[in-house]
């Protein structure tokens, strides 16, 4: 088992709609999760971290962790062609940050 | 967040010859990491670079292919010696502090020929 697994993609959606992307990882003492961006021939970025069980939202982008079920999510709401990348999540424990293998998402115009 | 520049940005390389690749943090971190990318493929950990200490590496990769030094706590090199076509890929360095997520530089892309 992976460490942390991330939903085979592609992803296809509509320009407009909600994208929806998961994550599970499998260390019950991972602190903290972020999602990283990649666009083609770049570097990943970081666009949402989340510490606590909840939601955590930021213009069009929710996180969503839920630590007893050992899963994050990140929602993009309002889909835009801008969007189409690899999504990368991240788990940190001490010392370590474990990439998934990514989602890469294609939202049509 | 700090910022990570990493150099050379691209090289194209002779089969057989050797490339140094420069990671320089602008503030102190704990971790500095060596990433190898496919195009369209996930990230491969190749070894945490230690301050002041030998490099751990992970399963598959070893020091005599892929030297690394890290003689501060802002500053890294990892060398791709002996190279192959099959060394062409995106190398990728990264950052962490405790109180910080993952950065990364801009990345090296490499072809030998």
């Amino acid at each position: 088992q992976k460490e942390v697994e991330q939903n085979s993609g592609p992803l296809s959606v509509p320009e407009g709609a909600i994208a929806s992307l998961n994550c599970t990882y499998s260390d019950r003492g991972s602190q903290s999760f972020f999602w990283y961006r990649q666009y083609s021939g770049k570097s990943p970025e970081l666009i949402m971290s989340i510490y606590s069980n909840g939601d955590k939202e930021d213009g069009r982008f929710t996180a969503q962790l839920n630590k007893a079920s050992q899963y994050v999510s990140l929602l993009i709401r309002d889909s835009q062609p801008s969007d189409s990348a690899t999504y990368l999540c991240a788990v940190k424990v001490p010392g370590k940050s474990t990439f998934g293998d990514g989602t890469t998402l294609t939202v049509k115009p | 967040s700090a910022v990570i520049s990493q150099k050379p940005s691209r090289d194209i390389c002779q089969r057989g010859t050797s490339l140094t690749i420069q990671c320089q943090v602008d503030s102190q971190v704990t971790m500095m990491f060596w990433y190898r990318q496919q195009p369209g493929q996930s990230l491969t950990l190749i070894a945490t670079a230690n301050q002041g200490s030998e490099a751990t590496y992970e399963s598959g990769f070893v020091i005599d292919k892929f030297p690394i030094s890290r003689p501060n706590l802002t500053f890294s090199t990892l060398t791709v010696s002996n190279m192959s076509p099959e060394d062409s890929s995106i190398y990728l360095c990264s950052a962490l502090s405790p109180n910080t997520e993952a950065f990364f530089g801009q990345g090296t892309r490499l072809t030998v020929v």
